[in-house]
Formats: structure tokens, sequence, C-alpha cells
């Protein structure tokens, strides 16, 4: 099974700032049809997890475009650009690239 | 709008059993794979089962394989999970899913299934 690693796993941030996650991946997540299924999600205090960005870069309808992914292979980075006092989440990765999904540990962005 | 409802958590003994239920709406059920993704308390993630648009093919964890059995009906729009010989382990919120460019897209509300003696 692929293990997915995030740091930090707790992010202290300033209003106005910007904030990175990196989520690495035990296997490349490379799929065999070219494309990297490598999601985030951002699950908010009381709340059920919301995907926001999907194949590591292509960004969910309503999310801001303060929130940017990259990466490839193992390599992945959540970015927030000028951080909101509505961000603060616990950020998750996610692979679907192969069988079974798994998620990794989660980053808690704090203000 | 697009929404998915669960139901049916609640307080189990050890050993006992519970069925969960996700009402789904505002989308075309019967066109996407679904899953089961459960947290612990205060505790990330952790995808349980699959099962495919049609319901032929099911995929189920190691961690829950032959103690829970994941179900649609897709005339009702509705997404079940029969979780048998539960454990103080299996405590946790259980979310519904909907699989969307093969991740998770769509999510439920959840709901807390607590197992205690």
């Amino acid at each position: 099974d692929i293990v997915m690693t995030q740091s930090p796993l707790s992010l202290p941030v300033t209003l106005g700032q910007s904030a990175s996650i990196s989520c690495r991946s035990s296997q490349s997540l490379l799929y065999s049809d070219g494309d990297t299924f490598l999601s985030w999600y951002q699950q908010r205090p009381g709340q059920s997890p919301r995907r926001l960005i999907y194949k590591v870069s292509n960004r969910d309808s309503g999310v801001p475009d303060r929130f940017s992914g990259s990466g490839s292979g193992t390599d992945f980075t959540l970015k927030i650009s000028r951080v909101e006092a509505d961000d603060v989440a616990v950020y998750y990765c996610m692979q679907a690239t192969q069988w079974p999904p798994s998620f990794g540990q989660g980053t808690k962005l704090e203000i | 709008e697009e929404q998915m409802v669960e139901s049916g958590g609640g307080l189990v003994k050890p050993g006992g059993s519970l069925r969960l239920s996700c009402a789904a709406s505002g989308f075309t059920f019967n066109a996407y794979n679904m899953n089961w993704v459960r947290q612990s308390p205060g505790e990330g993630l952790e995808w349980i089962a699959s099962i495919s648009s049609a319901g032929g093919s099911i995929y189920y964890a190691d961690s829950v394989k032959g103690r829970f059995t994941i179900s649609r009906d897709n005339a009702n729009a509705s997404l079940y999970l029969l979780m048998n010989s539960l454990r103080v382990e299996d405590t946790a919120v259980f979310y519904c899913a909907r699989t969307r460019h093969k991740d998770f897209d769509l999510w439920g509300q959840g709901t807390l299934v607590t197992v205690s003696s």
C-alpha cells in the first residue's frame, strides 16, 4: 500500500501570509494513463472534508485561487496564499493512483 | 443541490451490528462509484469500502473485510454499510463519499458510531 506523509503536522501562520504543506508518497503517483491522482482536502472544525484540488493542480468549483497545488512523482505541495481566518482547518492529501486509496495524516493550519 | 445525508449511527456494544444509510440527492446516483470513509475521534481519514456504479465491483479495507458489507439501491439513490462484529476500535464518524476523477469529490456530513460496553 502507498503511504502518504505530510509535513508539517501543525502550521502556525499569520493572516495575510502564505502557507505551504508538503505531501510525499512512498511510490510514484503517476498512473498508466499519464494522470497523477493526488488530491487535497480541507476539513474545517466540526465539518466533513471538502475537496479543494484534484489531479495535483486542478481546483474544484468554488475554491478560491488562493489555493494552488503542484508537484509530480512522489512530492506534492499545497500552497495557500494570503491566508484568511476562514482557512483554519486540517488539510489532507490523498492518493487514488493505486488501490487502496490512502490519506496523509493531516496538517492543522492555525492562525 | 448535490448532497448526501448519512444516518443510522449510534451506540452499540462490542460484537454488535449496525446498518448505516446514505441518501443521495441532486445528482444521477447510478452514474457514480460510491465509498465509505471513516474518521476515528481526533484522528485522520481511512477509506474502508467502495462499490461500483452498478454494484458489480466491491472492495474493502483489510481492517473491515469479512465484517462490513457495502451495498447500494440505485432506484432509491441510497448507499448502505452493514457492520457486524463491531469492535471498540471501529468507533468513528462514518462518511459516504462520491468518486469522481478516482478520488472523492462529494462527502456527506457523517454519522457517529460508538462501540462501547
